[in-house]
């Protein structure tokens, strides 16, 4: 079975910190593709990276990049020098079929 | 332009009324998708409509009824609902690509509901 693990259920930081948000994975899938997605205290899930199983390059837009290591099934996520509005609950997920499979998600508090 | 609009934003119903949630897309996607969160939960997926016809139903009960009447169009019907059926409901669209793998879902703000 798909299983998503956010060991971090909830993360407080000072503004202008770094901050890393795990995921591992679980999957038997050999092509699979991967999501993190943030949800702000509004609701609106807000989509930031789609990566495919193949491709284990690591990103990076602005201030977040994401560490894709298949060796160890973890697609963890950087956020730097965060700020308040950074704020937010984050989840990673993972492809099954036609479904999207949600990990419990982390939320991250910034402090000003 | 990812928008997807959803209508109410928030509603309050009795567990005897009848009530419809809206989903709208004009991206040209043609999966679309409903889910239901819990406060501090993740979103569970409920159903899925490929190309207007729906494919996944994943054992919801009856008095949730979804509706396809376009491609750019998702309702859900609320008949008869229970107080633990309150939570926020999402609206999801995607490309839905042929052979591609799963496709990013763009999703909707949600509607807050609340069943007295």
């Amino acid at each position: 079975a798909q299983k998503v693990t956010q060991a971090q259920t909830e993360i407080s930081v000072v503004e202008k910190e770094d901050v890393t948000l795990d995921c591992v994975y679980e999957t038997r899938d050999t092509t699979y593709y991967l999501f993190w997605y943030k949800q702000p205290p509004s609701g609106e899930l807000v989509f930031l990276i789609r990566r495919n199983s193949f491709d284990e390059q690591n990103e990076i837009s602005g201030r977040y990049s994401w560490n894709f290591q298949k060796s160890t099934s973890s697609f963890n996520f950087t956020i730097t020098a965060s700020q308040v509005v950074d704020s937010a609950v984050y989840f990673c997920a993972l492809s099954e079929d036609d479904k999207v499979i949600f990990g419990p998600g982390t939320s991250l508090s910034v402090i000003p | 332009d990812t928008e997807v609009t959803q209508t109410p934003k928030h509603l309050v119903m009795g567990m005897t009324n009848k009530k419809s949630l809206k989903c709208e897309q004009h991206m040209g996607h043609r999966a679309m998708y409903w889910y239901k969160q819990k406060a501090k939960k993740p979103p569970e997926l409920m159903f899925v409509y490929s190309y207007e016809k729906l494919s996944i139903n994943e054992s919801v009960p009856s008095r949730f009824s979804p509706e396809c009447p376009n491609s750019s169009l998702l309702n859900l019907h609320l008949h008869a609902l229970q107080p633990e059926d309150s939570a926020l409901y999402l609206c999801a669209s995607s490309h839905q690509e042929s052979g591609g793998g799963p496709d990013t879902q763009y999703f909707g703000p949600g509607t807050r509901l609340t069943v007295l």
